[in-house]
């Protein structure tokens, strides 16, 4: 049973450029998170999606960042015209259901920004 | 603003020894979660302990919870060089997203 899958694993990218993650959940999980880790801190959730439904982005950028949880095929994380401020990992988590069960995190897509 | 805090910030012993790690919150919780992170890695779920529960165990690992003075620990017995990881707390106040602190690093010196 495959864990939640992120890929690229390493992504660079050079300011104003487009970056695009990639996040397939757990099978049979239909609740996704985003996450963002800057260096020696712990996770800060940016936005919770259902299937073609933002849940919760309160933790989203208001500009520059979107995300979208398909019908079909993996959730997506983009972040349009980046600067060096969106150096980071990124992790993405999901489960099966809300708030009384654990969430399956990905090993992330670590981000730099040349 | 809501989140966990985990103290110590870091803690390093003996290989066989046991490890406390404490997490406190300022509201009204629904539950606690505990997670591990190894370095360059996701993280890894370990307890999840309900508001009206005050302890639970798996394997070596046991986890407090007191809802009065809104704080958790987690105990690790007979630690393992392979424990050694950062440690996080996530209280749940009642919706979908986690909210993590910094987190314990913990070194198990062989």
């Amino acid at each position: 049973n495959a864990g939640v899958m992120q890929n690229p694993r390493h992504l660079v990218r050079r300011r104003g450029q487009e970056a695009r993650l990639r996040c397939s959940p757990m099978k049979g999980h239909s609740h996704v998170y985003w996450y963002r880790q800057l260096p020696e801190e712990g996770l800060k959730f940016m936005v919770y999606l259902q299937k073609e439904n933002i849940i919760d982005e309160s933790g989203m950028p208001k500009e520059r960042f979107s995300a979208e949880f398909p019908k079909e095929g993996p959730s997506i994380l983009r972040i349009q015209q980046v600067v060096r401020g969106d150096s980071a990992a990124y992790f993405c988590a999901s489960s099966p259901q809300g708030i009384d069960q654990p969430q399956h995190f990905g090993d992330g897509t670590r981000l730099s920004i040349l | 603003s809501q989140q966990g805090e985990e103290d110590p910030q870091a803690l390093s012993i003996q290989e066989g020894e046991n490890a406390t790690m404490n997490c406190s919150y300022k509201t009204s919780i629904n539950n606690l979660q505990w997670y591990r992170q190894n370095s360059g890695r996701g993280l890894v779920h370990l307890i999840l302990i309900r508001s009206n529960e005050r302890e639970k165990h798996s394997g070596r690992l046991r986890v407090t919870l007191d809802t009065s003075k809104k704080s958790s620990s987690l105990l690790i017995t007979a630690s393992r060089a392979a424990d050694t990881a950062s440690y996080f707390c996530a209280p749940n106040f009642g919706n979908e997203k986690l909210t993590f602190g910094t987190g314990t690093r913990l070194t198990i010196i062989p």
